[in-house]
């Protein structure tokens, strides 16, 4: 079964400042997805980025990308240019392409709170 | 453009009591998803419906019926409820099961005492 680890449970930026979040995650699929989603206090889950697995490039999102490393599968976000409206809770998550269980179901880590100072 | 629209935002119980969380997305989403958070452990799936006219169980679905009740809405109900559902529920829709992103509704905060 695929898992998803997020060893960081809080992490803490200064407004303007680079931050880095890491996440790692098992499988022995070649072909998959992985996002990174926020939540903030409302409760919204929020698609920050997504990466498929073949595609060598790592995504961007304006402030936001990601160190995609497939063979070490490793996939850390990184916030740029710091704003307190990025604090939340952030989720990285897995989910593989090929039909099986649980109807592809995400696979979530257990998040990491992101802490914004001003 | 609502998405995935979920009802109630908040719900108290009482051990015992039973509810229906609905769902809604108007995006012709076939398949749709029901999660729920817990402290330190992320989301974890309770039910899902591949399609419409299907009903699958997931990781932790004791407790739980579902309910697709055509393509648009995927309900999920507690027939009994317990303090352990104490819980966030959220429902999520993608395209299909093997396509990317998922789409998550607003979250429904219940609490079981």
């Amino acid at each position: 079964a695929q898992t998803v680890t997020q060893s960081q449970p809080e992490m803490s930026v200064q407004e303007a400042e680079t931050v880095t979040l890491s996440c790692t995650y098992d499988t022995s699929e070649s072909d998959y997805y992985l996002f990174w989603y926020k939540q903030p206090p409302s409760r919204q889950m929020i698609l920050v980025i997504r990466q498929e697995a073949y595609k060598q490039q790592n995504a961007t999102e304006n402030r936001f990308s990601v160190n995609f490393q497939k063979a070490a599968k490793s996939f850390s976000l990184k916030i740029s240019d710091s704003q307190l409206g990025d604090a939340a809770m952030y989720f990285c998550a897995y989910r593989s392409l090929k039909y099986m269980e649980y109807g592809n179901k995400l696979v979530f880590g257990a998040g990491t709170i992101l802490r914004v100072k001003s | 453009n609502a998405g995935v629209t979920q009802t109630p935002k908040f719900q108290v119980l009482k051990t015992g009591q039973s509810m229906t969380l609905q769902c809604a997305q108007d995006m012709n989403h076939n398949s749709m998803y029901w999660y729920r958070q817990d402290p330190g452990m992320g989301l974890r799936l309770i039910y899902y419906s591949a399609s419409e006219g299907t009903t699958d169980k997931g990781e932790v679905p004791n407790g739980y019926n579902v309910s697709r009740l055509n393509k648009r809405e995927f309900s999920l109900r507690l027939e009994s409820a317990a303090p352990s559902q104490t819980s966030v529920y959220f429902c999520a829709s993608t395209l299909g099961p093997g396509a990317g992103t998922a789409f998550f509704g607003q979250g429904t905060r219940l609490t079981v005492v």
